[in-house]
């Protein structure tokens, strides 16, 4: 079984919409961390945003929000009035603390390419 | 303000030869590791260091050596290049301290573009 999975391989959103790009993960872990990064088409991966496990609330960045649903193992990412300049794929990834060996690395989701039109 | 820096950003390889890719950063990062990106499969863990002197396999290890004499460096070697190694390769880094288990965000290189016909 996936242990990210993201159901989105591309979609299309107005300029100024909100967007939810979902994320579901598979852990027996009770201690991991759900992180989302940004790949534009320079190719380059930028960090937008972290929640641990244990965080009540859910994690904020400027336009960026993470839903996070324990119970039902999600993390979706919201980005708030869309622009241009996020048109890019996203990739949802995921670090458990024991499973994964503690220093492992991340597990990634296969991404969903976000197109933003005017 | 160099952060990860890989080298070279593209490379052109024939079946069989051998080469490194080469990755730095400046940030005294204990952990690395080297990911490959695949069209369609997200990127994957080849191998990773949780300081000098120490390395570890990742998902996808075959045909691939590391090694990490210093802080600074984790060199990814392909001793015998195949086609099916065509990908994109990431470097990347955290803090971390060796042996402990933390969890932190990642900061990535630019990527190397690799293409073996």
């Amino acid at each position: 079984a996936q242990k990210i999975t993201q159901t989105q391989p591309g979609m299309f959103v107005q300029e100024k919409e909100a967007v939810t790009l979902d994320c579901t993960y598979d852990t027996s872990d009770q201690s991991y961390g759900l992180f989302w990064y940004k790949q534009p088409s320079s190719g380059e991966m930028i960090f937008l945003i972290y929640q641990g496990s244990y965080d009540e609330q859910n994690a904020t960045e400027g336009r960026y929000s993470l839903n996070f649903q324990k119970a039902r193992k999600s993390a979706n990412l919201v980005i708030s009035a869309s622009q241009l300049g996020d048109s890019a794929m996203y990739f949802c990834a995921m670090r458990e603390m024991y499973s994964g060996g503690g220093a492992d690395g991340l597990t990634f989701g296969k991404g969903t390419h976000l197109i933003i039109q005017p | 303000n160099a952060g990860v820096t890989q080298t070279p950003k593209f490379q052109v390889l024939k079946t069989g030869q051998s080469m490194t890719l080469q990755c730095a950063q400046d940030m005294n990062h204990e952990y690395m590791s080297w990911y490959r990106q695949d069209p369609g499969m997200g990127l994957r863990l080849i191998h990773y260091s949780v300081g000098a002197g120490i390395t570890d396999q990742g998902e996808v290890p075959n045909g691939y050596n590391v090694s990490r004499s210093t802080t600074e460096d984790f060199p990814l070697r392909l001793l015998s290049a195949a086609p099916s190694q065509t990908s994109v390769y990431f470097c990347a880094s955290s803090p971390g301290r060796a042996g402990a288990y933390v969890i932190e965000k990642l900061f990535f290189g630019s990527g190397t573009q690799l293409s073996v016909l």
